[in-house]
């Protein structure tokens, strides 16, 4: 079974607008540590923003938060402002507190950003 | 200096022939990671050395070999590719024991298969 989905494939938004992209987990563990990354044009992946389930402040860096949902096992990633830099393809990942070797990856969400 | 970096970035490969990737960090991380990456699917681990004990997953075990001569380096190897070997193949890096650190990526390696 997927530990990470994301549902949507691909956004497209007006420049300067706002965008949020889905994330939903699966774990058992009561610690796990949730992060976003994103995917450049050349291929390179890029850390963006982390939430440790312990912590119910949503996390924010810059333009980008999150809209941590625990109840739901929900993960949302809200960028403000949006630049047509930010055009990517975003992951949502998931480390468990019981195996930290692996970080399991969703599929992601390309998000295209236009004038 | 904060950066993974792996060579070549682009590669071409024939079927039946062997593929060796390589990978670098200076960051004096304890774990290296390789993960494959095709289009429009998520990255999927495939093994990762902890200090110099080597773990692969069970899918891909027999597929892939690594070795890790020293802290820095970490190297993938393909002993016969086959076209379903063609993806991006990521290298990354991190401090194991720091339980919410975030993985450092390569800029990956292209591999085609022909």
């Amino acid at each position: 079974a997927q530990k990470v989905t994301q549902t949507q494939t691909s956004i497209s938004v007006v420049e300067k607008t706002t965008v949020t992209m889905d994330c939903v987990y699966e774990t058992r563990d009561s610690s796990y540590f949730l992060f976003w990354y994103k995917q450049t044009a050349s291929g390179e992946i890029v850390f963006l923003i982390r939430q440790d389930s312990y912590k119910k402040e949503n996390a924010t860096v810059g333009h980008y938060s999150l809209n941590f949902q625990k109840p739901k096992s929900s993960i949302g990633l809200i960028i403000t402002a949006t630049q047509i830099e930010d055009s990517a393809v975003y992951f949502c990942a998931m480390r468990e507190g019981s195996n930290y070797n692996v970080l399991y990856f969703g599929s992601g969400t390309k998000l295209t950003v236009e004038p | 200096d904060t950066t993974v970096k792996q060579n070549p970035r682009y590669k071409l490969a024939r079927v039946g022939k062997p593929v060796n990737l390589i990978c670098s960090q200076t960051m004096n991380h304890d774990t290296m990671y390789w993960y494959q990456k095709k289009p429009n699917q998520a990255p999927k681990l495939l093994l990762f050395y902890y200090d110099k004990i080597l773990n692969r997953e069970a899918d891909t075990f027999e597929k892939f070999q690594s070795s890790r001569p020293n802290n820095s380096f970490c190297s993938l190897y393909i002993g016969s590719a086959g076209l379903e070997y063609s993806a991006m193949y990521l290298c990354a890096s991190s401090i194991r024991q720091i339980s919410n650190e975030r993985l450092f990526f390569g800029h990956g390696t292209k591999l085609s298969v022909l």
